[in-house]
């Protein structure tokens, strides 16, 4: 059964810092991995999108990296804003089950003015 | 529209009452699931639709929640005799290609259920 994790779970840090969220996952048979942000109340807003194939995704001040025989991902925020504050999750796409995503719990992001 | 619409965005209902949930895809996707957030809570897999196929039904945690896809697009989610623990951020989100799973999800904005 695939289980997600994130660490940490709180984050906060002074603006302009750069940060690594970290998402593992315990069965790496995976189609891909997706990161999301949620601001409180609202829903969710996709970041990036990685193939099981591919290495990282970047947009902007945003990249993501898989290492998919090791279960692991990483999100790294460069030059962190007061507006990255949020609640960032991973979600892997199963190859057996495809239909279903799995989330992980979360980290929540809190950056500092 | 442009993306996943979700309405009402918030609801407040008595225990005991039926309400509805509506969610409304992106025009052309076939895949469309629903999901759950309970307060400081990670996301729940509730059902699941993929065109015309039998739904995915095995999320859903009792028999006063069912859920239809009208036309392969338009979702309701009902819960009927409402609970307080109910209660519960809903989220819709609709995929373009499931088989080929290289896309992602699109998701709604939710509709925030709170049972008094």
């Amino acid at each position: 059964k695939q289980e997600v994790t994130q660490i940490p779970a709180a984050l906060s840090v002074p603006e302009g810092e750069n940060l690594v969220l970290n998402c593992s996952f315990t069965d790496s048979a995976i189609y891909n991995l997706q990161w999301f942000r949620q601001d409180p109340g609202k829903g969710l807003t996709s970041l990036l999108l990685i193939q099981s194939s591919q290495r990282e995704q970047t947009s902007g001040r945003l990249n993501a990296s898989l290492d998919k025989s090791s279960g692991r991902s990483t999100l790294y925020i460069a030059a962190s804003q007061p507006g990255d504050s949020a609640t960032y999750l991973c979600a892997v796409r199963q190859e057996t089950s495809y239909d279903k995503v799995i989330f992980g719990p979360g980290t929540s992001l809190s950056v500092i003015p | 529209g442009a993306g996943v619409s979700q309405s009402p965005s918030n609801k407040v209902t008595e225990k005991g009452k039926d309400v509805e949930l509506r969610c409304d895809p992106i025009s052309g996707h076939t895949a469309l699931y629903w999901y759950r957030q309970s307060l400081g809570q990670g996301l729940e897999f509730l059902i699941y639709f993929q065109g015309n196929s039998a739904p995915d039904k095995s999320g859903l945690p009792s028999d006063r929640f069912s859920a239809e896809r009208t036309g392969g697009s338009v979702s309701t989610l009902t819960i009927q005799r409402t609970q307080q623990e109910d209660s519960a951020v809903y989220l819709c989100a609709s995929s373009p290609f499931p088989q080929g799973a290289g896309y992602g999800y699109t998701f709604g904005s939710g509709t925030r259920l709170t049972v008094v």
